[in-house]
């Protein structure tokens, strides 16, 4: 199993369009989590941590849940520069594993 | 907030050089720098972790004596990779920590270097 597996995508929606991400990771002892955001042929900047209990940042909502080791990101009323790869990132301590990502498209 | 700066942002060689990339944190001190690889539709791999003063600590599979590390100063890291081959053309992206307790699982990360080796 891979450290960190998301969704493949590519996600195409219309704007306005909710949207949401998944992601698992394998090793159950980590300790912090984070989803960031990569434009094409850039580097990666961080777009939220992710909390137990959940946090909202905007338009974007991450939530975690320890017991199953899933990862989730919801981008409610997307807009068009919300285009990008969406990382899920989790530290198991010390280093951040990296998931290939998923890519979002939005389409006027 | 933290920056981190990366030179050159890219860079084109013929195979059998050597280019060496630099990593600078330009408004903090980078106790320990991460280089990273990312080939075309993959995730960033870590390749090395270095600490201010030691010797980096090289990822499986990372040959030491073809990536270079210097951590000479808490604001600056080098990457060279040495005798490069097209199948080292990658993005380059360095990041850095600091050594504030707070933020510690915070990385910041450089713009990355696009290499292309002909």
């Amino acid at each position: 199993r891979k450290e960190v597996e998301q969704d493949p995508g590519p996600f195409n929606v219309p704007e306005g369009a909710t949207v949401a991400f998944n992601c698992t990771y394998s090793n159950s002892a980590s300790q912090s989590f984070f989803w960031y955001r990569q434009d094409c042929r850039k580097e990666p900047k961080l777009l939220m941590s992710v909390y137990s209990s959940g946090n909202e940042d905007g338009r974007f909502t991450a939530q975690l849940n320890r017991a199953s080791q899933y990862i989730s990101l919801l981008i409610r009323d997307s807009k068009l520069s919300d285009s990008a790869t969406y990382l899920c990132v989790v530290n198991p301590g010390g280093n951040l594993i990296f998931g290939k990502g998923t890519k979002l498209s939005v389409k006027p | 907030g933290a920056v981190v700066s990366q030179h050159p942002s890219w860079v084109i060689c013929k195979s059998g050089t050597s280019v060496k990339i630099e990593c600078r944190s330009l408004d903090f001190q980078a106790t320990t720098m991460f280089w990273y690889r990312q080939f075309p539709k993959q995730s960033l791999m870590l390749m090395a972790t270095s600490n201010e003063g030691s010797k980096a600590t090289y990822e499986q599979g990372v040959e030491k004596d073809k990536f270079l590390i210097n951590h000479a100063s808490l604001t600056l890291s080098t990457l060279t990779v040495t005798s490069a081959h097209p199948e080292d053309s990658s993005f380059y992206i360095c990041s850095a920590r600091g050594a504030d307790p707070f933020s510690y699982n915070e990385q910041f990360f450089g713009p990355g270097t696009r290499l292309t080796v002909l």
